[in-house]
């Protein structure tokens, strides 16, 4: 079975400054899919970014980018300019095909300070 | 489109008490599933469905029941609630097959169970 693991409970970031956030992951596929979710108060899920593992290249969208290293199995969030906006739980998640369902790690709460 | 609905936003249940959740979304999609969210222990899958009729379990199913008679509808329902229920439910649905997407969640039901 596959797992997420975000090893920062907390994290806290000042106005305008980066961010990275860690997920590593646990699997023997060779071809899945990585997702980066986030909640704010309001405790809708928003999805941030998403990775397919066949690709090489690391996703970016606007302010958040990944790194994503497929031999260590590592998924991580970086948030550019970090804004007041940006506070919210931000979870790691996989899913094996698109059909199976996501597994999600425990989330990381992150607060930019101003 | 309205997206994915569900209802009611908060409930408070005494021990024993059935109940559904419902969860609908219009945008035709197939897969639907149901998270439900404690803290420190991030979202588990309940349930989750690939199309109509067809149903299957998540990593927390006891306890829980559902069906998916119509595409658009996925309810949850409760047989007998217990406190250890008392958790933050999640609906979300995404195309599936058709293409790995976003999941889109609904706004949460919070339940209270005594």
């Amino acid at each position: 079975a596959q797992t997420v693991t975000q090893s920062q409970p907390e994290m806290s970031v000042q106005e305008a400054e980066t961010v990275t956030l860690s997920c590593t992951y646990d699997t023997s596929e060779s071809n899945y899919y990585l997702f980066w979710y986030k909640q704010p108060p309001s405790r809708q899920m928003i999805l941030v970014i998403r990775q397919e593992a066949y690709k090489q290249q690391n996703a970016t969208e606007n302010r958040f980018s990944v790194n994503f290293q497929k031999a260590a199995k590592s998924f991580s969030l970086k948030i550019s300019d970090s804004q007041l906006g940006d506070t919210a739980m931000y979870f790691c998640a996989f899913m094996k095909d698109r059909n199976t369902p996501l597994v999600f790690g425990k989330g990381t709460r992150l607060s930019v300070i101003a | 489109n309205a997206g994915v609905t569900q209802t009611p936003k908060f409930q408070v249940l005494k021990t024993g008490q059935s109940m559904t959740l419902q969860c609908a979304q219009d945008m035709n999609h197939e897969y639907m599933s149901w998270y439900r969210q404690d803290p420190g222990m991030g979202l588990r899958l309940i349930h989750y469905s690939v199309g109509a009729g067809i149903t299957d379990q998540g990593e927390v199913p006891n306890g829980y029941n559902v069906s998916r008679s119509t595409t658009e509808d996925f309810p949850l329902r409760l047989l007998s609630a217990a406190p250890s229920q008392t958790s933050v439910y999640f609906c979300a649905s995404s195309y599936g097959a058709g293409g790995l997407e976003t999941q889109y969640f609904g706004p949460g039901t919070r339940l209270l169970v005594l």
